[in-house]
């Protein structure tokens, strides 16, 4: 069985800051990761993913995840956070043998002081 | 291109009651997939529906189903309601059914008093 741990429901960062968003997964094959973000009222809007090949992605705002298969981490970053990072951020996994199912992390809030 | 389309956006329903979601797909997407979101939670996997059969199913009750139509829309359909169900019901279109990547629609806000 899958599953996801977000380490921290609530990080708060100043603007200009780096955001570092921590996400580690278990799965009994390889697996693939994605990073969604959540802005309120709203659906879910794929940040990045992680499939095969090179281990660190590139997602769209500037934001990139690592992944390192031993930590199962696949943390996300952004070297300088802007107001508008602003919202709920959730990591998810997707097993080879389950379709599309994706199991989802319990979700980190990201505020940005100005 | 529209994206995923989800109706209504938002309703209230009584307990006891049979509430009915609608999703249309991307265009060209077969595979539709259903979340509920608990305020503060992250979204849980409901059904999967690929050419109109179901693909996958969550721990979820029998109260809830689904189904996919030719036209690769679908239904959730929740019967005997109850406030626990409340949430955010997502809904989420991919090209195939083993297909990774999962767009989301903006989601039904279904309250239950």
């Amino acid at each position: 069985a899958q599953s996801v741990t977000q380490l921290g429901s609530h990080v708060s960062v100043s603007e200009g800051a780096l955001v570092l968003l921590r996400c580690n997964y278990s799965s009994s094959v390889p697996p693939y990761l994605f990073w969604y973000v959540q802005y309120p009222n709203q659906g879910l809007q794929l940040l990045l993913k992680y499939t095969t090949g090179a281990t660190l992605v590139k997602g769209i705002n500037g934001f990139e995840a690592e992944f390192k298969k031993s930590e199962t981490s696949f943390h996300l970053t952004k070297p300088s956070a802007h107001m508008s990072d602003a919202a709920e951020y959730f990591c998810a996994v997707s097993e080879g043998n389950a379709g599309n199912m994706l199991t989802f992390g319990g979700g980190t809030r990201l505020m940005v002081k100005p | 291109d529209a994206g995923v389309t989800q109706s209504p956006t938002h309703l209230i329903k009584t307990r006891g009651q049979h509430v009915t979601l609608r999703c249309s797909p991307i265009s060209g997407h077969k595979s539709v997939s259903w979340y509920q979101q608990v305020l503060g939670q992250g979204p849980q996997f409901i059904f999967q529906y690929y050419e109109k059969e179901e693909r996958g199913r969550g721990n979820f009750p029998d109260r809830f189903s689904a189904r996919q139509f030719p036209n690769y829309s679908s239904e959730l359909n929740v019967n005997a309601l109850l406030l626990g169900d409340s949430a955010l019901y997502l809904c989420a279109s991919s090209l195939g059914s083993g297909t990774r990547e999962a767009f989301f629609g903006q989601g039904t806000r279904l309250t239950v008093v």
